[in-house]
């Protein structure tokens, strides 16, 4: 596997539901984030992870739980979404969080029904 | 609130024709700058990163920028049908924080 990878790269869940995404990149980066990018809106950074520590949160609701437990691997929790959390979530990765390049997973189409 | 303006488009260029795209930026603190290409269904891809004022080339591709006016442009020469895509213009004002304006959409008739 290379650069940035996604699992699952669709998911369709009810509001009930318990799942998590997650995220893999092998690039040798120390941060990660997670984007949500909904139509006709621009990219929202939600979660930015720099050495595995959590270093913002862009007041995202607390039904969205991030995890990492290592420079390599992140994770989205998501518990009781609700139907405007459908979107197309993205992982991204970088060297560091000071003015580097990005580079991004093939996304997660997560529709809540 | 620092913002990074693009016009939505859709922005028709023939094939073959120089397609410009532009951004304008509100953070005079911005640093670098970055444009991605996003295929329909598809993720962002980096395809140019532009730090200093002027002009920088990468094959078809050129990324200008102008600090002082607050703009910068990507520039694809001769284009093709295969570069029709969304341009996410996206700048950086330093630590960690990446803003990503709303996307040109492109479409390269043939």
């Amino acid at each position: 596997e290379t650069g940035v990878t996604q699992t699952p790269r669709h998911l369709v869940m009810g509001m009930t539901n318990k799942k998590s995404l997650k995220c893999e990149q092998h690039l040798g980066h120390n941060a990660m984030y997670w984007y949500k990018q909904s139509a006709k809106k621009p990219l929202e950074l939600m979660f930015v992870y720099n050495f595995k520590e959590q270093t913002e949160n862009n007041s995202v609701p607390s039904r969205f739980s991030p995890e990492c437990p290592n420079s390599s691997h992140l994770f989205l929790h998501l518990h009781t979404l609700q139907p405007e959390d459908s979107a197309l979530y993205l992982c991204a990765s970088s060297v560091g969080t000071d003015n580097y390049e990005q580079y991004f997973g093939p996304g997660t189409r997560l529709t809540v029904t | 609130q620092k913002e990074v303006e693009q016009n939505s488009g859709p922005l028709s260029v023939p094939e073959g024709a120089i397609a410009s795209l532009n951004c304008t930026y509100s953070d005079r603190g911005s640093q670098s700058f970055f444009w991605y290409r996003q295929y329909s269904g598809k993720s962002p891809e980096l395809i140019m990163f532009i730090y200093s004022n002027g002009d920088k080339e990468d094959g078809r591709f050129t990324a200008q920028l102008n600090k002082a006016s607050q703009y910068v442009s990507l520039l694809i020469r001769d284009s093709q049908p295969s570069d029709s895509a969304t341009y996410l213009c996206a700048v950086s004002g330093g630590y960690q924080k990446v803003t990503f304006g709303i996307g040109t959409k492109l479409q390269v008739i043939p």
